[in-house]
């Protein structure tokens, strides 16, 4: 089955700064990455996501890239605020008919942005 | 409208006793999902249903969990004589179509404390 592994566990970045975080997927595919934000004792909230057949995407201070033949996407925030902070998560959708869209998540990335 | 919601939010249960948790999905979401967050891991899969076929279960960590959702809508995720290591986050998500890469929107989850 699909595998993602997420890093870096936790970032600590300065009010403005560009935070990045990094995914890496086992099932060539894979077909739909989204990006999913958790605040303490809240429920994921998806932020982005990005299909196979796109390379980049972006929503104001987010952006997301994709590169198939590696197998990796990352999640780039720009001029952060400390309302960014929350813990990030990355999943992924195999394609094929059984998968059915259940997402396999990465381990999460805890950002903290200091003010 | 109103998002997914689940009840109750918060659970104890003495070890061995059975718990049963309720997930209201989108009105009309045709498919719905179950994850179970164990404390600083992202979700991880538990079963699928598809209106009120349960199409995939393999995520189902034992024969003690059970889930249903008759009419294809409100879904129960039950389980028996509950272990310690069955204490996590059950989150319940939805999306509207068929299709492996529609957004899941997710509830805020049912916390479960095995003592």
């Amino acid at each position: 089955g699909e595998n993602v592994e997420q890093h870096p566990s936790t970032l600590s970045v300065q009010e403005g700064d560009s935070a990045v975080i990094k995914c890496t997927y086992s099932d060539s595919a894979s077909n739909y990455f989204p990006w999913y934000k958790q605040e303490l004792g809240k429920r994921p909230q998806l932020i982005i996501d990005i299909r196979s057949n796109v390379g980049e995407k972006k929503d104001q201070r987010i952006a997301v890239t994709l590169n198939k033949t590696a197998k990796h996407f990352s999640l780039h925030i720009t001029e952060t605020q400390p309302e960014d902070s929350a813990v990030y998560f990355c999943a992924a959708i195999p394609a094929g008919g059984t998968s059915y869209g259940k997402l396999t998540f990465g381990q999460g990335t805890i950002l903290t942005v200091h003010p | 409208g109103a998002g997914v919601s689940q009840s109750p939010r918060y659970k104890v249960a003495k070890r061995g006793q059975d718990v049963a948790l309720r997930c209201d999905p989108i009105s009309g979401h045709v498919s719905l999902f179950w994850y179970q967050q164990a404390l600083g891991q992202g979700p991880e899969f538990l079963t699928y249903f598809q209106n009120e076929a349960q199409l995939d279960k393999s995520g189902l960590p034992s024969d003690r969990f059970f889930a249903e959702r008759p009419e294809g809508s409100v879904s129960t995720l039950k389980i028996q004589r509950t272990q310690q290591e069955d204490s996590a986050v059950y989150l319940c998500a939805s999306s509207g179509y068929r299709g492996n890469t529609d957004t899941q929107y997710f509830g805020p989850g049912t916390r479960l404390t095995v003592l």
